[in-house]
């Protein structure tokens, strides 16, 4: 079956501007997660939803950063007035459900401020 | 509490030989431990897991190692093949389905 997708799977912009990232997760996954991997941080978790609850903010650097999960299916991260410090790949990644651990990653979108 | 410290950062290895990671963690708490592979221009992908009420998996040449009480876990990949390169990442979660806390990366090169 289809695994996670995420679009653009490139994304350069200019410092300042508003960018928005797509993830299309598993058909019937519950759980989506977004990650951030740079080359001076590693991966690390940005934000996490799981159905109908509210999700874990905990990860988000900055209250530039926002993501959105619309009908418990595709989600959104926005960045505002992105700066240079946000270049880094953005990565989804889906679980089944509260039963299973598993989580699959997307290709990820390589975003560069310049 | 919830860093994961992982080494080497790098690994070259002769084909056919054993490719060993080792991943350090503090969180007590953490329940699950997965391996993720990631090749250039790819996301990671799940290579293996334990949890920590088993000392050791084995999933074809990949093994994990687990010490609860050192709050230990490796990763030994067994004759290793030229298509084994690429970037492995050990994880870490406190609750299943939690967010993960990943390792910084070790970058295996397997010369053929």
């Amino acid at each position: 079956g289809a695994g996670v997708s995420q679009s653009p799977s490139n994304k350069v912009t200019e410092k300042g501007k508003d960018v928005e990232l797509r993830c299309d997760p598993i058909s019937g996954h519950t759980a989506l997660y977004w990650y951030r991997q740079s080359l001076g941080q590693g991966l690390e978790f940005l934000i996490y939803f799981q159905g109908n609850s509210a999700p874990d903010k905990s990860g988000l650097p900055s209250d530039r950063f926002s993501a959105e999960r619309t009908g418990g299916s595709v989600s959104t991260l926005t960045i505002q007035r992105t700066q240079q410090e946000d270049s880094a790949v953005y990565l989804c990644a889906s679980r089944q459900d509260r039963g299973s651990v598993e989580q699959y990653f997307g290709p990820g979108t390589r975003l560069t401020v310049t | 509490q919830q860093q994961v410290k992982q080494s080497p950062q790098s690994l070259i290895v002769q084909k056919g030989g054993i490719s060993i990671i080792n991943c350090a963690y503090e969180n007590t708490a953490f329940d699950y431990f997965p391996w993720y592979q990631q090749f250039p221009g790819k996301g990671p992908a799940l290579l293996i897991a334990i949890r920590p009420d088993v000392s050791e998996k084995k999933e074809g040449r990949f093994t994990i190692s687990f010490n609860k009480s050192a709050k230990q876990f490796s990763l030994h990949i067994m004759d290793s093949q030229p298509g084994d390169s690429a970037t492995y990442f050990c994880a870490a979660s406190w609750y299943s389905g939690s967010r993960l806390t990943f390792g910084e990366g070790t970058q295996l090169t397997v010369n053929p």
